[in-house]
């Protein structure tokens, strides 16, 4: 076990709805990175947050949204959801002495 | 663009066998490279990492081989056994620090027992 926990496990939304996924990270890690993975295919790096801040984002549309709280952990947001953003949600923790990234377990969604 | 990839989906090893995983990567500004080891329903888990001024690292029957030169990397792992059974992801960092990893579709390992 890495130590970062996602929540919820999984979850089903319909098109249109919106969506808050959370993490924490894992203790002494201050950086949080997103990643979407559809099926079949490696993550899509969404963006990270260090320090609160948003450090970085992908190639994803302005409906997806974060936020990083004073203890490091940290929420994701999709707006609008569309029947592509099912996939399995991913978040990693790290500290910016280190590369190496921690995956949690992920997030199910599917969008009906 | 960017891009991360892999030469074969499947592998299938006989237990005992050792193994070796391919990965192209496009980006020659990259500078730190990972492979990661993905089971049914868990997230990734990190298996061995190099940086692009090595060539190979050995870890707890894993190495990773990086010819810079023709942009590969692999993974090899020795002496396989049920547990290695996976999807194996490279991934490359080419930002500052800690930012985005990109990674390959991924190759499915299968070990017969």
């Amino acid at each position: 076990e890495t130590g970062v926990t996602q929540s919820p496990t999984h979850l089903i939304k319909t098109r249109g709805q919106q969506v808050t996924l959370r993490c924490s990270s894992q203790s002494g890690h201050n950086t949080v990175s997103w990643y979407q993975q559809a099926l079949g295919q490696g993550p899509q790096f969404i963006f990270q947050y260090y320090r609160e801040e948003e450090n970085g984002r992908g190639n994803f549309p302005p409906r997806f949204s974060g936020l990083q709280f004073p203890n490091y952990s940290s929420e994701l947001n999709v707006n609008a959801l569309e029947l592509d953003d099912s996939a399995l949600y991913l978040c990693a923790s790290s500290t910016e002495a280190n590369n190496e990234q921690f995956f949690g377990p992920g997030t199910r969604l599917t969008v009906l | 663009g960017e891009s991360v990839g892999l030469h074969l989906p499947t592998l299938s090893v006989q237990e005992g066998d050792n193994s070796i995983i391919n990965c192209a990567y496009s980006n020659s500004a990259s500078d730190y490279f990972i492979w990661y080891k993905q089971e049914s329903g868990k997230g990734p888990q990190f298996i061995i990492d190099i940086r692009s001024n090595m060539d190979k690292r050995q870890g707890q029957r894993v190495t990773v081989l990086l010819n810079k030169t023709v942009k590969h990397l692999s993974l090899q792992i020795a002496a396989t056994q049920p547990g290695d059974s996976a999807v194996y992801f490279c991934a490359e960092n080419a930002g500052f620090g800690n930012e985005k990893l990109t990674f390959g579709t991924g190759t499915r390992l299968t070990i017969i027992p």
